[in-house]
């Protein structure tokens, strides 16, 4: 058990450039989670995935958001087109069943 | 639809008082709740998580309360120590997939 892993912890990035995310959740937790987190906030839900499917995405992600989960192992969140709005920081989290979730240490984009 | 708060947003105290957290929900139908811990740049790290069917659950010097029908949680921190300062985070789930619902968390300041 390695926890949850996320790559890169740091993006910096022009508006208008497109910039991908990945998560490797903990090994055999079939559920992963998308959330966003701003500045003095809490994390906001985007999306999340029982092994490949993805089940609900949030209104918060609009169509410049994509993610994936191929055969149900690491997960990716693409942003197209970025917005300094999206300037956030982006976590991950895992679980098996009803368990605590397990936070990956966040990718934090600054889109200038 | 669901709303969390936490209250106060910041709080500072000399090392060795108990901490009292507060957090708030507006639908009393949740599935679990939990608090969670965050340091500065990080991401979020699991400190308790009560089932709606309990009341309670203690873990060392922490002990949180759930009181569903009022809405409300109490997160305890006994004999307070300079390593606990931190953003604390409440969270509620209201169903079994466990897509969570933050609050803005309470920032704690522990002086020596």
């Amino acid at each position: 058990d390695t926890g949850v892993s996320q790559n890169p912890r740091h993006k910096i990035t022009k508006r208008g450039q497109n910039v991908t995310f990945r998560c490797d959740p903990i090994s055999e937790h079939n559920r992963l989670y998308w959330y966003r987190q701003t500045l003095g906030q809490g994390p906001e839900f985007l999306t999340y995935f029982q092994n490949e499917a993805q089940l609900e995405k949030s209104r918060l992600l609009s169509d410049r958001f994509s993610a994936e989960r191929p055969k149900g192992s690491f997960s990716t969140l693409e942003i197209q087109r970025t917005e300094q709005g999206d300037s956030a920081m982006y976590l991950c989290a895992s679980l098996r069943t009803t368990d605590t979730q397990y936070f990956g240490p966040g990718t934090r984009l600054t889109v200038l | 639809k669901q709303e969390v708060t936490q209250i106060p947003a910041a709080l500072s105290v000399p090392e060795g008082e108990n901490l009292v957290l507060n957090c708030s929900f507006t639908d009393s139908a949740i599935y679990n709740l939990q608090w969670f811990r965050q340091d500065p740049g990080k991401g979020l790290t699991s400190l308790l998580l009560i089932q709606s069917s309990q009341r309670e659950q203690t873990s060392g010097r922490l002990n949180a309360s759930l009181d569903k029908s009022s809405g409300r949680s109490t997160l305890y921190i006994a004999a307070s120590q300079p390593g606990d300062s931190a953003t604390y985070l409440c969270a509620v789930s209201t169903d079994s997939w466990g897509k969570l619902q933050f609050g803005a968390g309470t920032q704690v300041v522990v002086t020596p």
